[in-house]
């Protein structure tokens, strides 16, 4: 298993523009994750899922925002009718419970999106 | 809610010293995790240490390890013979627990500490 991945790296679109992220989380953890980190300031929750089942939304995540987890596998994040204040990067994460409590998440590398 | 509070945006220390960064959080929560994230230049995050609220003993990992005050509400990283690789930002995380299915296992983070290690 080669970790999270997420696809693309970076992202220019131009304001208005639709764009969709990929992320494959680690096989065997049923649990992924969306945050959107800004400069300077610590990672923001956007959504969660458990399996293929959406459980919670951040007010961040405004309707131009969607995500979807088929199948409980890889996710997408879509965001429609980009606007500048989307520009930041998106990050990634999955997660299960271990034998040993819980591990914490393991972030993949992040798609940098910048909107002009 | 929970907060996390990180007060210290950036810091230095030189190789092969001792630095200690600091993290304090609000919650009415009793049971929890608390983590410490790196972050390198190459910006994927890594998870370097972790803490549940209900063991009194610090957490340690090799050179990593924390000093956990729970009444105080604080959780600092030291770092020991800090290494050049050590350069990144560091973010203090918060967790609210699992057990019982009380968790939906979101991290609430500070803003980071930018730590230069300089050789």
């Amino acid at each position: 298993d080669t970790g999270v991945s997420q696809d693309p790296r970076h992202k220019i679109t131009k304001r208005g523009q639709n764009v969709t992220f990929r992320c494959d989380p680690i096989s065997e953890h049923n649990r992924l994750y969306w945050y959107r980190q800004t400069l300077g300031q610590g990672p923001e929750f956007l959504t969660y899922f458990q399996n293929e089942a959406q459980l919670e939304k951040s007010r961040l995540l405004s309707d131009r925002f969607s995500a979807e987890r088929p199948k409980g596998s890889f996710s997408t994040l879509e965001i429609q009718r980009t606007e500048q204040g989307d520009s930041a990067m998106y990050l990634c994460a999955s997660s299960s419970e271990g034998t040993s409590g819980y591990r914490g998440y393991t972030f993949g590398s992040g798609t940098r999106l910048t909107v002009v | 809610a929970q907060t996390v509070t990180q007060s210290q945006p950036e810091m230095s220390v030189q190789e092969a010293e001792t630095v200690t960064l600091s993290c304090t959080y609000d919650t009415s929560e009793s049971n929890y995790y608390l983590f410490w994230y790196k972050q390198p230049p190459s910006r994927q995050m890594i998870l370097v240490i972790r803490q549940e609220a209900y063991k009194q003993q610090n957490a340690t990992e090799n050179r990593f390890s924390v000093n956990f005050q729970k009444a105080a509400k604080s959780f600092s990283l030291k770092i020991s013979d800090s290494q050049l690789g050590d350069t990144a930002m560091y973010f203090c995380a918060f967790m609210k627990h699992g057990i019982g299915g009380g968790s939906n296992y979101k991290l609430t983070f500070g803003k980071g500490t930018l730590l230069t290690v300089n050789p």
